[in-house]
């Protein structure tokens, strides 16, 4: 199967800060999906991206869809301590889904 | 309100004692699917449906059994369940298949097989 690497694995912040992470794939996605995990809860998503090249905004958060379309970024701006959680990457691929390893953020008040 | 609901929620049992997951989405949605999240893997794909009677594995069907006899139900089924089992399970549902089809989590199921 295709293998969605995340990284960083894990982020300690402080309130204010911004952040970035990426995910890379071994090959091309059509489709990139950032999901928010936060504790005891299902994944939810955040932003979907359709076109390379693509930037999408939804509040705080941006995401971009990498030229290669074997890429992707998320950038939070002035994080806050309820974006705590397991941040997701994501892709469809034929019928099936793919995720990534995912990155944990804790934001420190 | 639109859903996606799991049950149980959190289930301890032992090896080889056959047990059912039910899901079950409230959305009509053709596609259904079943993850396993363990750590520093992500959400690894079980089994999906396309629609009613269509099944297909996913990266790790071992061990696992689906069946899609209803639209909005997608019971995932362990006959003889291992340790290596214990994870955290989601149910998922979207519209159709493919590109750009936001998919719906239920609550997760905890299962720990001793």
């Amino acid at each position: 199967g295709q293998q969605l690497n995340q990284s960083p694995q894990s982020m300690f912040i402080q309130e204010g800060e911004d952040v970035s992470m990426n995910c890379t794939s071994s090959s091309i996605f059509n489709t990139w999906l950032w999901y928010k995990q936060e504790p005891g809860e299902g994944p939810v998503l955040l932003i979907a991206l359709y076109k390379a090249g693509e930037l999408t905004s939804n509040g705080r958060l941006t995401a971009q869809f990498g030229i290669t379309r074997k890429d992707s970024f998320l950038n939070i701006s002035a994080s806050i301590p309820s974006d705590v959680g397991i941040y997701f990457c994501a892709g469809p691929a034929g019928n099936q889904f793919y995720f990534g390893t995912g990155t944990s953020l804790t934001v420190i008040p | 309100e639109a859903q996606v609901t799991q049950n149980p929620r959190y289930l301890i049992t032992v090896t080889g004692k056959k047990l059912t997951v039910t899901c079950s989405q409230n959305m009509n949605h053709e596609y259904m699917s079943w993850y396993r999240q363990d750590p520093g893997l992500g959400l690894r794909q079980i089994y999906y449906s396309m629609n009613v009677e269509v099944t297909d594995k996913g990266d790790v069907p071992e061990g696992y059994k689906v069946s899609r006899k209803e639209k909005r139900n997608f019971p995932l089924i362990l006959e003889s369940p291992s340790p290596n089992q214990t994870s955290l399970y989601f149910c998922a549902s979207s519209l159709s298949t493919g590109e750009g089809k936001t998919q719906y989590f239920g609550p997760g199921t905890r299962l720990l097989v001793l």
